[in-house]
């Protein structure tokens, strides 16, 4: 079936550090694939989204590419700020379906220090 | 904006208790979802519905049952509420149209003593 791993957290950056957040996926159909951001006391909110190979998808500076031949779609970011701290989600969905489920991956705790 | 709300941010309820969550949506969308979200397990769901009165089991059903009388409301019932349902429940909507993106509630945290 459908499924999405991440890695584990918790990463602790230094403000300004390089973020990649590894995400790989399987799936049966072809898949559309997001990031999700929940910052703390909050409800998750889109971050970036991709809906085929070699898309990529970019928000708040945070950047991932849609890779079919790995499976992947890493989260990474240039300079991590302070305001970055939050738990990141990967997750994606069959097109295919109207039911619109997502499958998500466990979550990475981030944690930017100044 | 598209808003998702959910009828309290913190319950604290007794074991054996029935215990209701609620969730309104007001974007007109069609599939609605709850979550639960455990530290370490990420988010497991437990229900959905893509239509009025229509409901499927999500991963995590047992304990939990669904309705969904109007389109906008989607209710999360805790027929006789257990220590080990004491979580974090979010609620999320979404258009069939929009490639399936969700949108979610602020969350609800439940404890059950």
């Amino acid at each position: 079936g459908d499924s999405v791993t991440q890695m584990e957290g918790p990463v602790t950056l230094s403000e300004e550090a390089f973020l990649t957040i590894n995400c790989t996926y399987t799936a049966t159909g072809y898949p559309s694939l997001f990031w999700y951001v929940q910052y703390p006391g909050e409800g998750l909110q889109l971050l970036l989204k991709a809906t085929k190979a070699d898309d990529k998808g970019s928000n708040k500076g945070f950047e991932a590419t849609y890779r079919k031949e790995t499976t992947s779609f890493h989260l990474e970011k240039g300079s991590v700020q302070v305001s970055d701290s939050a738990v990141y989600f990967c997750a994606l969905s069959d097109r295919g379906s109207t039911l619109g489920r997502l499958y998500f991956g466990r979550g990475t705790q981030l944690t930017v220090w100044p | 904006d598209v808003k998702v709300t959910q009828s309290s941010r913190y319950l604290v309820k007794r074991t054996g208790e029935k215990v209701f969550l609620e969730c309104v949506q007001d974007m007109d969308h069609e599939n609605m979802f709850w979550y639960r979200q455990d530290p370490g397990l990420g988010l497991r769901l437990i229900y959905f519905s893509y239509d009025v009165k229509m409901k499927e089991k999500g991963d995590i059903p047992e304990g939990y049952s669904v309705s969904r009388e109007k389109k906008e409301r989607f209710s999360l019932i805790l027929e006789s509420a257990s220590t080990n349902q004491t979580s974090m429940y979010l609620c999320a909507s979404s258009p069939v149209r929009n490639l399936n993106e969700q949108y979610f509630g602020p969350g609800t945290r439940l404890t059950v003593t």
